[in-house]
Order: structure tokens, then C-alpha cells, then sequence
């Protein structure tokens, strides 16, 4: 199994421009979810997804779509990048239900924006 | 707003001493406190998690300690090695069908000298 895989490792787009982040999982997750990572902020909920067709906003999801059409991939979309976006994104997988408490990290994307 | 709020922002302990980060939550509703371990370049993954119907846990070197009308709980690892340098990230969660809104603590940079 290959996990939770990201794409692009790095990405440098200016300010307005579109971008989607790419996440797809091989461990037939329901649950996946996108995280930010910024200095002394931890990581912070941007959307999550409980299972294809299903979507929801987590703490910081201004500026950020997302759209789960299979179990496998959920990618997250910058519809016009702004600075504020510059971070590290995580996306992250599990099973569903009382006792999948483990969550599935990928390797993560590091966005800047200028 | 942070629920969970983790300390210290950084640690250094020599080799073979014992390494404690401590962190605080304020939703009494949470049910869930997994500890993920982060190296450079790459995603959280789990270490050690804990629920409140127990007061400690421990796996190998990796203990979690848990006061629930203190709402704090701490990470302890002992006989610290120089490859448990990583930053440590406390988290939080209810589980009504899973966990999946994690709420993180800032994270600890824990370096470990010889």
C-alpha cells in the first residue's frame, strides 16, 4: 500500500492564481481531511470528507473548496490564492466509526505564495 | 480560540533523561487525546493515544498521563534517545462516530542531545 500520497511536494504560485492539491489514499478510507500547518498554530482543520459525495468545513475553511466524487482522492482547490495561504497542507485518512482512531498522514504539500 | 494548549514551545534533554510535554483542553466533551510524533519533511503519524476512562497508558518508552477534573494530560518519554528528536503534537477529539475533527495542540520541538 502506498498510504496517503500528495501532489505537489512544492508549489510557488502568485497572488490570484488557482491551484488544486492533490490527496489520494489506498487503504479504502471513508474519512479523509485536509489540515494546515503553520508556526506555532499546530495543525489546523481546513475540510473534511466522511465518505464520496460528502463534505464539510473544519476551522479555517475560508478560500478553500474540495469535492470527494470517490473514496480514493479528495483534492483541495485554491480558487485565488492569497499570501495568508502560504503553509504547509496535510491531507489525512481513516476508517469511520467508533475505534478508528488512527489517522493517516500524508507527506504534505509546501505552498507559498507571493 | 485554543482548546488545547500545549507546552513547552520547545525541549532539549540530554540522552537517557526523561522528556515531558504537557497539555490543557478546555471542551469537557472530548473523549479522544492522541499524541502524533512529526519528523522534518514528513507527515504526523500516531503515537500513543489515551481516553478518559483510564488515567495512564503506556507503550514501551512512551507513557500518557491523564487527569480529567484538571482536563490536562501530558506526555512522558523516558530513557530519551537522540531519534526521538521531533516535534510532538498533543490533539483532541469527540468521538461520536469516529474522530474525525482533531483539534491540535501548537506542537514541542524536542531535541535530544547526547
Amino acid at each position: 500500500n502506498a498510504g496517503v500520497t500528495q501532489t505537489p511536494k512544492f508549489q510557488v504560485l502568485k497572488t490570484g492564481q488557482s491551484m488544486t492539491l492533490q490527496c489520494a489514499q489506498d487503504m479504502n478510507h471513508e474519512y479523509m481531511s485536509w489540515y494546515r500547518q503553520d508556526p506555532g498554530m499546530g495543525l489546523r482543520l481546513i475540510h473534511y470528507s466522511v465518505g464520496a459525495g460528502i463534505t464539510d468545513q473544519g476551522e479555517v475553511p475560508n478560500g478553500y473548496n474540495v469535492s470527494r466524487s470517490t473514496t480514493e482522492d479528495f483534492p483541495l482547490r485554491l480558487l485565488s490564492a492569497a499570501p495568508s495561504q502560504t503553509s504547509v497542507y496535510f491531507c489525512a485518512s481513516s476508517y469511520y466509526g467508533q475505534g478508528s482512531e488512527t489517522q493517516y498522514f500524508g507527506p504534505g504539500t509546501r505552498l507559498l505564495v507571493l | 480560540q485554543q482548546q488545547v494548549k500545549q507546552s513547552p514551545q520547545s525541549l532539549i534533554v540530554q540522552k537517557g533523561g526523561i522528556s515531558i510535554i504537557n497539555c490543557a483542553y478546555e471542551n469537557t466533551a472530548f473523549d479522544y487525546f492522541p499524541w502524533y510524533q512529526q519528523f522534518p519533511g514528513k507527515g504526523p503519524a500516531l503515537l500513543i493515544a489515551i481516553r478518559p476512562d483510564v488515567s495512564e497508558k503506556k507503550e514501551g518508552r512512551f507513557t500518557i498521563s491523564f487527569n480529567k477534573s484538571a482536563k490536562q494530560f501530558s506526555l512522558h518519554i523516558m530513557d530519551s534517545q537522540p531519534g526521538d528528536s521531533a516535534t510532538y503534537f498533543c490533539a483532541a477529539s469527540i468521538s461520536n462516530f469516529g474522530n474525525e475533527k482533531l483539534t491540535f495542540g501548537t506542537g514541542t520541538r524536542l531535541t535530544i542531545i547526547p
